[in-house]
């Protein structure tokens, strides 16, 4: 199937611990993004990378660093995990070209634990 | 700075009704705005697109409209179902250098059989 797919969909763990996130999508996209959806539901971007360019929300902080092995993919690296780092993460997908064609594309979303 | 609020934050009608959820925007610069649903613990559907020069987008028993010098949009549900359930997501697209969405708070709707 084409879509976004991440790994894992749960993912709980201790605080102090460093996690990583995998997305990858197969829709021959070239922007990739991480955002997070907090406790009230908010969706809020946390990075946007295409292979030229990484721009950071710079509310993020910098515990959060995104990874591009090849276009297809962007995996979130968390270091030091927080109580405040639980949340559901999202990665999206969009074309790069032709912005007001582009429709963002979702995963299922990681929900994020840290005890 | 981008701010998108989505009003009723939530909603309940019973089946057959038509509704109307309203999503709005403080910068009008955008490139589009989507609509997306959200069902609890998922990830998020995209509904419809609309581009910044249309006025509004049609997919089957939705509607999409768009004014952007106003900076609203709405979304129109035709005879629902109690399968609408769920929460409703706008999210515009700035025309900064990012490509990312900004998204409204969302309405979470109720149809009752």
């Amino acid at each position: 199937d084409t879509a976004v797919s991440q790994t894992p969909k749960y993912l709980v763990t201790q605080m102090g611990n460093d996690k990583s996130i995998k997305c990858e999508q197969n829709l021959g996209h070239d922007t990739m993004y991480w955002y997070k959806q907090d406790s009230k539901k908010f969706l809020k971007i946390m990075f946007s990378y295409n292979n030229k360019e990484l721009i950071i929300n710079e509310t993020v902080p910098n515990r959060f660093s995104p990874k591009s092995p090849d276009k297809a993919h962007l995996n979130l690296h968390i270091n030091s995990l927080e109580l405040g780092d639980s949340a559901v993460y999202f990665c999206a997908s969009s074309p790069l070209d032709r912005p007001s064609y582009n429709e963002q594309f979702f995963g299922p979303g990681t929900r994020l634990t840290v005890l | 700075k981008q701010e998108v609020t989505q009003i009723p934050a939530a909603l309940s009608v019973p089946e057959g009704e038509n509704l109307v959820l309203n999503c709005s925007f403080t910068d009008s610069a955008i490139y589009n705005l989507q609509w997306f649903r959200q069902d609890p613990g998922k990830g998020l559907t995209s509904l419809l697109l609309i581009q910044s020069s249309q006025r509004e987008q049609t997919s089957g028993r939705l509607n999409a409209s768009l004014d952007k010098s106003s900076g609203r949009s709405t979304l129109y549900i035709a005879a629902s179902q109690p399968g609408d359930s769920a929460t409703y997501l706008c999210a515009v697209r700035g025309l900064g250098g990012a490509n990312n969405l900004f998204f409204g708070t969302g309405t979470r709707l109720t149809v009752i059989p």
